[in-house]
């Protein structure tokens, strides 16, 4: 069974650094590209970045602007979002979830999802 | 990249159906059949309905298909339940070869 098990909830400060994670287990994890999307309270979903951990290509939404960093542990199937300084701005949901890709393009299967909380 | 454009809101009443759209530019739906359709209860993460524009994944209900036409995706439930009440999103493919979602539909089964 296919499964992205993502890290439990955070509460931070503005100005902290953060590292939330997704475990994957049930298949190939080098060979299929993981996708982070933000969800903001009552809002949309929102592609932040995709992650290839065969070979760490990397690709980022223009609107995030540098302040995130997706990496990926082939080592322990895991990937990993962070931020090196958050705002109040950064609180939302954040899911990760497969990309399938090669003559087609979906997520098939998501994490359920890592709750971030930034206030002072 | 804009996001795809879809209606915030739609209404119907039970064994209704209803159809929700997603519309894109030349950069996404219009040149690729790559379109994905995700439902979203409250409380919970996305899941996959619809993939390349009309395919259902196994355990998807068929009350639930997929078109597109020019630069315009299309969702369709028939028989409507109140189980079917949830955000809808739609997500393409894009010439950058990254994806694009939509804004979303949330949908109240009346």
């Amino acid at each position: 069974e296919v499964q992205l098990v993502q890290s439990g909830a955070e509460v931070k400060m503005p100005g902290e650094s953060l590292k939330i994670s997704c475990r994957v287990s049930g298949y190939s994890f080098m060979n299929n590209w993981i996708a982070w999307v933000r969800q903001k309270p009552g809002k949309g979903l929102e592609w932040m970045g995709l992650i290839y951990p065969g070979d760490s290509d990397t690709r980022y939404s223009p609107s995030l602007q540098g302040r995130v960093t997706i990496s990926a542990d082939n080592s322990i199937t895991t990937a990993y979002l962070q931020w090196s300084s958050v705002e109040a701005s950064d609180t939302a949901m954040y899911y990760c979830a497969r990309l399938v890709t090669g003559n087609t393009y979906y997520m098939d299967v998501w994490g359920a999802g890592t709750t971030v909380t930034v206030s002072s | 990249q804009s996001a795809l454009t879809q209606p915030a809101s739609m209404s119907a009443s039970p064994g209704q159906s209803i159809t929700v759209s997603c519309t894109g530019t030349n950069a996404d739906i219009g040149p690729y059949p790559y379109v994905s359709w995700y439902q979203q209860h409250p409380g919970k993460a996305p899941k996959l309905i619809i993939h390349d524009v009309n395919v259902r994944p196994s355990g998807v209900s068929d009350r639930f298909a997929g078109s597109r036409s020019d630069k315009t995706a299309s969702l369709t439930i028939s028989g409507l339940q109140a189980e079917d009440e949830a955000d809808y999103f739609c997500m393409s493919y894009t010439s950058n070869s990254v994806p694009v979602f939509g804004g979303g539909t949330r949908l109240t089964v009346l």
